[in-house]
């Protein structure tokens, strides 16, 4: 079954980059998407991934996926104040339901 | 183009009671789905709606019900309500087939 797994929390500085890490579990074909939700809100697709790319740019945010680990990662460079949110990764099988299986969320804290 | 709408956005109901949340999906959207969101337990998939038939289900009692109207518009309805049930419940509207999920701003349910 699936099952993706992130650490809770993440602080970093203004200016520093973030990185906000994922494991995954299921091991066929798949999207792996980052969704930002920020307080208040509903979450807001930020990106995805297909399983044969090795890495997404967009803008300040760079994925990384390394399929042999089932792990996957989003960078976000030059962090600012409006970065802060909690950070879902989520990832669904293309052919079968599409429902995405999220994570437990990151909460990314950014201060000056 | 509209995102997606969900009401209301507040709502108090004391144990016992039953609650109905309703969501539009952004126009062309035929896929909805509802989420519900705690502190404890992250995001729980609840059920997916499309073309007015309930295609997938989450691990939710009976207590938790949807339909979907002809016009992709769709309800939630909680019966016997419990103090557990307080959260945010999430709808998200998709295009047909894919993970790609739009997510409404919620309903934050407190049960007394």
């Amino acid at each position: 079954g699936e099952d993706v797994e992130q650490s809770l929390f993440l602080s970093v500085r203004e200016g520093d980059s973030s990185v906000i890490n994922c494991t995954y579990t299921d091991s066929s074909s798949t999207y792996l998407y980052w969704y930002k939700q920020e307080p208040g809100a509903g979450l807001q697709l930020l990106t995805y991934i297909f399983s044969n790319m090795d890495m997404k740019q967009d803008q300040r945010l760079t994925v990384l996926l390394n399929k042999k680990d089932k792990h996957l990662s989003l960078r976000i460079a030059d962090t600012q104040t409006g970065d802060s949110a909690i950070y879902f990764c989520a990832e669904s099988i293309p052919g079968g339901s599409y429902i995405p299986t999220f994570g437990r969320g990151t909460s990314l804290i950014v201060h000056p | 183009k509209a995102g997606v709408t969900q009401t209301p956005r507040y709502l108090i109901k004391t144990r016992g009671q039953q609650v109905t949340l309703s969501c539009s999906p952004i126009s062309g959207h035929r896929s909805v789905s509802w989420y519900q969101q705690t502190p404890g337990q992250g995001l729980q998939f609840l059920f997916e709606y499309f073309s007015e038939t309930q295609r997938n289900k989450g691990n939710f009692p009976g207590r938790f019900s949807g339909r979907q109207f002809s016009n992709s518009r769709s309800e939630m309805n909680v019966s016997t309500l419990e103090l557990g049930d307080s959260a945010l419940y999430l709808c998200a509207s998709s295009p047909e087939n894919t993970g790609e999920l739009f997510f409404g701003e919620g309903s934050r349910l407190t049960v007394l």
